[in-house]
């Protein structure tokens, strides 16, 4: 079965400092990885994804991700947190198979606070 | 191009009521998935529908359906609501070859 795991459920940075929000996940074959964050009473926004390629990918609003498939991580990263970054951030492995294109598994979402 | 619309954005209902949300996908976009999204259970796939076809669906009883349209707007209906139907409930739509997916604002759906 597949599935994704956030290993935390809240991470604290101060503002300017790096970040890194974790995520390993189970797939069997190659996993399609993506990034979500949600802010309060929203719906989710598309951060960045990994589909094929370079292992380091960059996204949105600075955000970038690295692939690491001996460990099975796709963690998110950024240089130097802002305090808007803060919010509910989502990890995601779409289903396999040409019927579950539209299926994705999430993890249990990671409180982001990023304090001035 | 205008987002992923979710109508209505707020509801309460009764218990054994019924429901239709309504989810506008943007436009070009033929995938339309839905999702359920609660404190204890997290976001939990509902179903999806492309080309006016159920094409994957998710764990959850009978009383939740779905249908897509041909300008490929869609419904998800909930019979019988019971208190733990209170939910955000998110609408998001992709296209054929894209991967990722295009969430709208959600409907909040409370069960009194």
């Amino acid at each position: 079965a597949q599935s994704v795991a956030q290993p935390e459920d809240q991470v604290n940075v101060a503002e300017g400092n790096p970040l890194t929000v974790k995520c390993t996940y189970s797939v069997s074959g190659n996993p399609y990885l993506f990034w979500y964050v949600q802010y309060p009473n929203r719906g989710l926004q598309f951060l960045l994804k990994y589909i094929t390629g370079d292992n380091l990918v960059k996204g949105s609003y600075g955000f970038e991700a690295e692939f690491n498939k001996s460990q099975t991580s796709f963690h998110l990263k950024k240089p130097s947190a802002l305090v808007s970054d803060s919010a509910l951030y989502f990890c995601a492995v779409r289903a396999l198979g040409s019927s579950n294109t539209g299926k994705l598994i999430f993890g249990q979402g990671t409180t982001l606070q990023v304090k001035p | 191009k205008a987002g992923v619309t979710q109508t209505p954005r707020y509801l309460i209902k009764t218990r054994g009521q019924q429901v239709t949300l309504s989810c506008s996908p943007i436009s070009g976009h033929r995938s339309v998935s839905w999702y359920q999204q609660t404190p204890g259970q997290g976001l939990q796939f509902l179903f999806e529908y492309f080309s006016e076809t159920q094409r994957n669906k998710g764990n959850f009883p009978g009383r939740f359906s779905g249908r897509q349209f041909s300008n490929s707007r869609s419904e998800m209906n909930v019979s019988t609501l019971e208190l733990g139907d209170s939910a955000l409930y998110l609408c998001a739509s992709s296209t054929l070859e894209g991967h990722e997916q295009y969430f709208g604002p959600g409907t909040r759906l409370t069960v009194t």
